[in-house]
């Protein structure tokens, strides 16, 4: 079955102990995305990789570093997690984003984190 | 920059029609629209290319005006089951990055 896998689900931790959120794709997709989402402010997007080795910072970067090694996986890394970082986290992948049709997201089920 | 959506919520009774606009103050490429229901992660609905193409899925259809820089969802009959969070993504070029609104909030009463 095509699809976007987030692992954990649900995370509750402690300021300051590194995390790592991974997401993986099993469509072949070129282009992977992290999102962020807050009531009242929608979907807000950290980070974004065109293709292995290339990411790029969105909007909200600030806080989280991501990696592209492999095509199929775009972990999210928070170093020192804070209590503003408390939200829900979306992956999302697209087979390209250089032609219509193509660049369909389909996103993972989502990531709820609560940073104490 | 984020585009705009409008309205921030909307409540209909089932079988009413609503409209949800999108706009940006950038020329724009192309427009997606997505909707969320309550928990669960955001689906692709359809997306607009410029050139003021409109395009329809069951009752819900949409336009974009590239003058305007705007698109609108047209749900026509709305059903309990079009309840959610609809979000537009646009893009400012080919291969731009999509960038999300904030939502609207539709909700579909019995």
């Amino acid at each position: 079955e095509a699809q976007v896998t987030q692992n954990p689900r649900y995370l509750i931790t402690v300021t300051g102990k590194k995390l790592t959120v991974t997401c993986s794709q099993n469509m072949n997709h070129e282009y992977m995305s992290w999102y962020r989402q807050d009531p009242g402010l929608g979907l807000r997007q950290i980070y974004y990789s065109m293709n292995v080795e290339v990411t790029d910072k969105g909007d909200v970067p600030e806080g989280y570093k991501v990696s592209r090694k492999e095509k199929r996986n775009f972990p999210l890394i928070l170093e020192s997690p804070s209590p503003n970082q408390t939200s829900l986290y979306f992956c999302a992948s697209s087979l390209t984003t250089s032609r219509v049709g193509t660049d369909t997201q389909y996103f993972g089920p989502g990531t709820r984190l609560t940073v104490l | 920059q984020q585009p705009v959506q409008s309205p921030q919520a909307v409540i209909l009774r089932e079988g009413e029609d609503a409209v949800i606009n999108c706009s940006s103050s950038k020329a724009l490429y192309s427009v997606h629209w997505y909707r969320q229901k309550h928990g669960e992660a955001p689906v692709f609905l359809m997306i607009l290319l410029k050139g003021g193409e409109q395009k329809g899925h069951e009752k819900i259809s949409a336009s974009f005006n590239e003058k305007k820089q705007q698109s609108s969802l047209y749900l026509t009959a709305s059903q309990l089951s079009y309840s959610g969070t609809y979000f537009c993504g646009t893009r400012r070029g080919s291969q731009g990055n999509l960038i999300f609104g904030k939502g609207t909030k539709l909700s579909v009463k019995p």
